[in-house]
């Protein structure tokens, strides 16, 4: 159980235009979920938490209206990154928090390259 | 401010031999910590985690930690490493949201 998808799992698109990537959880209800951005070989930076039915809660430094997080349901949130630019390009993991447990379950990751 | 140090960026060890993973924490309370272990191109994978009780914290694919709170520290280990260890292993710490070490990428060699 506790399984989290992300689709799609690589996107290319062109400067100036908006990506959205879907963050699933599979198995179970998800309060709250986490998007995080990581550069290579690097750590994951958290970008946002979002719990169901709110707003998102944005890290510091992190723009808002670039990185728009929807939270409609249960089981899904959505990241859209807007305007995208080439600074853009890294790899975007979502999380998923099961009640109030302490324990994390990540997707395997989109792959966001902007040409 | 709260936090965990991962102080090796690299360690590498020959397959067989007992393999250790640095994470120190500057947390108050009682921490909660976790291991993950990140494959390339791939999300995060669950080690193991430490909440309260037993110092000693057994995982998944034979890896264990050692909760020591005089020297505010959480060492990963598994006592023979393999090829298919190699990867990249986070140390976290959850206060509500997960905070991450700066990462170690392990190495082993055959």
């Amino acid at each position: 159980g506790a399984v989290v998808s992300q689709h799609p799992s690589r996107v290319i698109c062109k400067s100036g235009t908006s990506v959205k990537i879907e963050c699933r959880s599979l198995d179970f209800q998800a309060t709250t979920m986490f998007w995080y951005r990581q550069f290579p070989k690097k750590s994951l930076m958290l970008m946002a938490t979002s719990n169901e039915g709110s707003k998102a809660t944005y890290e510091q430094g992190v723009e808002k209206d670039k990185f728009l997080i929807n939270h409609a349901s249960l089981t899904l949130s959505t990241l859209t990154v807007t305007s995208a630019h080439p600074e853009d390009s890294s790899f975007y993991i979502c999380s998923a928090r099961r009640g109030l447990a302490n324990e994390q379950y990540f997707g395997p990751g989109t792959r966001l390259t902007v040409t | 401010a709260q936090s965990v140090a991962q102080p090796e960026d690299q360690v590498n060890v020959a397959e067989g031999n007992p393999l250790t993973v640095k994470c120190t924490y500057s947390v108050s309370g009682n921490p909660y910590l976790f291991w993950y272990v990140q494959y390339p191109n791939r999300g995060l994978q669950f080690l193991l985690k430490y909440i309260t009780g037993d110092n000693l914290v057994k995982g998944s694919y034979g890896f264990e930690a050692e909760f020591n709170k005089s020297q505010t520290s959480f060492h990963l280990k598994k006592p023979s490493a393999l090829v298919s260890d190699s990867a990249l292993y986070f140390c976290a710490f959850n206060d509500y949201k997960l905070s991450f070490g700066a990462g170690t990428t392990v190495t082993v060699r055959a």
